[in-house]
């Protein structure tokens, strides 16, 4: 089973600084990584993804993500974040279940991005 | 459209009592899914629909439910649940099950309270 850790539970910041979110991944033959975004008291939004291809991956609301194979992370970055930008975020990886042919997401425990004024 | 809609908002239930939560889309998606997420933590994966047929059911407790009346809709009813059972419920889809590339877009959620 595939799994993901984000290093960090909460990160504060102040508005306009710029922040990253750690993720690192368990190693496998190939993944695909997610990172969504939950505001208070809603669903999951779905911020970027890695698939294949090009390792730096441009995602809505100005963030990025680079995947990095050898050191088995894909951080999220922002260069200046908002007060809009409290949230809580989730790193997740596409995880095959077992017995079948079907796919779960398998989250990392969030991060809480507070950005104080 | 990536829109997931998800009913009730809100859910106030009682151990005795049966309720259901409803969850659609319009995004021709094959597979749904049901999540249960607890304060503070991520989501847990409940249940997955595969056209229309469940084929993941991630040993969930009988009290809940899962049916799939057709593609677009996604039912999960609810009987003699305990107050442990109170979380915020969320819908998923996407458009293949069978795919890891596949993205999958959640709903608003469904906040249960049971007293």
């Amino acid at each position: 089973a595939q799994s993901v850790t984000q290093l960090d539970s909460q990160v504060p910041v102040f508005e306009e600084a710029p922040v990253e979110l750690r993720c690192n991944y368990s190693s496998s033959v190939s993944v695909y990584l997610f990172w969504y975004v939950q505001y208070p008291n809603q669903g999951l939004q779905l911020l970027l993804k890695y698939l294949s291809g090009s390792t730096l991956v441009k995602g809505i609301n100005g963030f990025e993500a680079e995947f990095n194979k050898s050191q088995t992370s894909f951080h999220l970055r922002k260069p200046s974040v908002h007060i809009s930008d409290t949230a809580e975020y989730f790193c997740a990886v596409s995880d095959q279940l077992s017995g079948g042919s079907n796919y779960k997401l398998t989250f990392g425990k969030g991060t809480l991005l507070t950005v104080n004024p | 459209d990536t829109e997931v809609t998800q009913t009730p908002k809100h859910l106030v239930m009682g151990m005795t009592n049966k309720k259901s939560l409803k969850c659609e889309q319009h995004m021709g998606h094959r597979a749904m899914y049901w999540y249960k997420q607890k304060a503070k933590k991520p989501p847990e994966l409940m249940f997955v629909y595969s056209y229309e047929k469940l084929s993941i059911n991630e040993s969930v407790p009988s009290r809940f439910s899962p049916e799939c009346p057709n593609s677009s809709l996604l039912n999960l009813h609810l009987h003699a649940l305990q107050p442990e059972d109170s979380a915020l419920y969320l819908c998923a889809s996407s458009q293949e099950g069978d795919r890891g590339t596949d993205t999958q877009y959640f709903g608003p959620g469904t906040r249960l309270t049971v007293l």
